[in-house]
């Protein structure tokens, strides 16, 4: 079964970096990117940018360039996110998702459960 | 950065009727457009890429149409479960810059 299993939820201070995890199982890390979502409370999907897991290759949504971080460890079959300087408005759930369709670009056909990350003091 | 507009931003639909909603792109984006469902609490659901193919395993009520900036999801005739949020997004960019629209939710009427 192909699933995306993302860490757990989070607290953190205004000002710090979280760092949510995405394992993966049931297909070839390598074979597609790995895209991150954001979701804030009662709000819809923003994209945030996605990595190539075969090359580690990045891009970004230039909302969040400069304070986002995305990776993949290829020998745990693991993508990273990391957000720095933290604000109330970063407070969302985020999801890592991919693409598995080749006729689908970059359409998002397997999704993780999400990550509730809020930011408080 | 293409903006997506989708309307209207609430739909009260009985069950059983046809639910129409639309999606505007602020420039072309081709056929290269997606369709999501997401119920509370879950994560989105691929219903529709290519403006108008199915992804797997969803049903035959679900259907999407048009090309260039205007598209529409059609939902033939609504079940219990079709109640939710509804995002279009589109995926027409290199680098990708990928752009959702706001939302579309459907409540019973």
């Amino acid at each position: 079964e192909v699933q995306l299993v993302q860490s757990g939820a989070e607290v953190k201070k205004p000002g710090a970096t979280m760092k949510v995890s995405c394992k993966v199982s049931g297909y070839t890390f390598t074979d597609y990117y790995m895209h991150w979502v954001q979701q804030a409370p009662g709000k819809g999907l923003e994209w945030m940018g996605l990595v190539d897991p075969e090359h580690g290759e990045t891009i970004y949504a230039e909302k969040f360039q400069g304070r986002v971080t995305i990776s993949a460890d290829t020998s745990i079959d693991t993508a990273y996110m990391d957000l720095s300087s933290l604000r109330s408005e970063d407070t969302a759930v985020y999801y890592c998702a991919t693409g598995s369709i080749a006729a689908a670009g970059h359409a998002f056909d397997i999704w993780g459960q999400g990550t509730m990350v809020t930011v408080s003091s | 950065e293409i903006v997506m507009t989708q309307s209207p931003a609430t739909l009260s639909v009985s069950p059983g009727e046809r639910a129409t909603l639309s999606c505007r792109a602020s420039q072309s984006v081709s056929s290269n457009l997606a369709w999501y469902q997401q119920r509370p609490g879950q994560a989105p659901r691929l219903l529709i890429y290519g403006a108008s193919t199915r992804a797997t395993g969803i049903p035959a009520r679900f259907s999407g149409s048009g090309s260039g900036t205007e598209f529409t999801l059609t939902i033939s005739s609504l079940q219990s479960e079709d109640f939710a949020v509804y995002y279009c997004q589109q995926y027409n960019n290199w680098p990708p810059e990928l752009t959702f629209g706001g939302g579309t939710k459907v409540e019973i009427k």
